[in-house]
């Protein structure tokens, strides 16, 4: 049963706190994002992954990290120099850079709702 | 600057009716639009999507038409039931390896 899956579902954080999102995936898609969702608001990348060992930047970076030792794992670390972080954690998966109708599908995990105490 | 903008931000329909959302883009470079319908708190979930080399595709009850002069598409939903109700979101994607995204639209499909 492929697919991806995110852990915890909730999760609380007291302040000055570190807490990490983790997301796995066994699609084999070598591209994973992480994207935040605030309520009735659309989505905002702040990590993406083409390779391993390898990420960037999105829009919102500050105050978050990230790490991609393997392929199929993508954890999101949400520092304490996030000064707000209660929101919906959203993990993304797609095939890297193929060609064809069907090579830029991305497909989302259930999510993380983290809420800060 | 926003790269994709769509409209509206919520959509009343009644049961039966036609739903549609547009988004208009500023990147020529993107080649693949896909849209995605989430209902609350749960992941988005691919609905449906298009290239730029056709004007048109459809899937069941779902239908993207695709302006590539204009830089627009649009999402129509034919006879709209209240298991519609979600949010929706259109997305484009091209040789920058992440994805832009619409702001939503929340749509409520009244019986």
């Amino acid at each position: 049963d492929g697919g991806i899956t995110q852990s915890p579902k909730y999760l609380f954080r007291k302040e000055g706190q570190n807490v990490t999102l983790s997301c796995e995936q066994n699609l084999n898609h070598d591209a994973m994002y992480w994207y935040r969702q605030d309520p009735g608001q659309g989505l905002r990348l702040i990590y993406y992954s083409q390779i391993v060992n390898d990420f960037q930047k999105g829009d919102i970076a500050e105050g978050y990290s990230v790490s991609r030792e393997k392929k199929e794992s993508f954890p999101l670390t949400v520092t304490s120099a996030q000064k707000n972080p209660t929101a919906f954690y959203l993990c993304a998966s797609s095939i890297y850079g193929a060609s064809g109708s069907s090579g830029n599908e991305q497909f989302f995990g259930p999510g993380t709702r983290l809420t800060v105490l | 600057q926003q790269q994709v903008k769509q409209s509206p931000q919520s959509l009343i329909v009644q049961k039966g009716g036609i739903s549609i959302i547009n988004c208009a883009y500023e990147n020529t470079a993107f080649d693949y639009f896909p849209w995605y319908q989430q209902f609350p708190g749960k992941g988005p979930a691919l609905l449906i999507a298009i290239r730029p080399d056709v004007s048109e595709k459809k899937e069941g009850r779902f239908t993207i038409s695709f302006n590539k002069s204009a830089k627009q598409f649009s999402l129509h939903i034919m006879d709209s039931q209240p298991g519609d109700s979600a949010t929706y979101f259109c997305a484009a994607y091209g040789n920058f390896n992440k994805f832009y995204f619409g702001s939503g639209t929340k749509l409520n499909v009244k019986p």
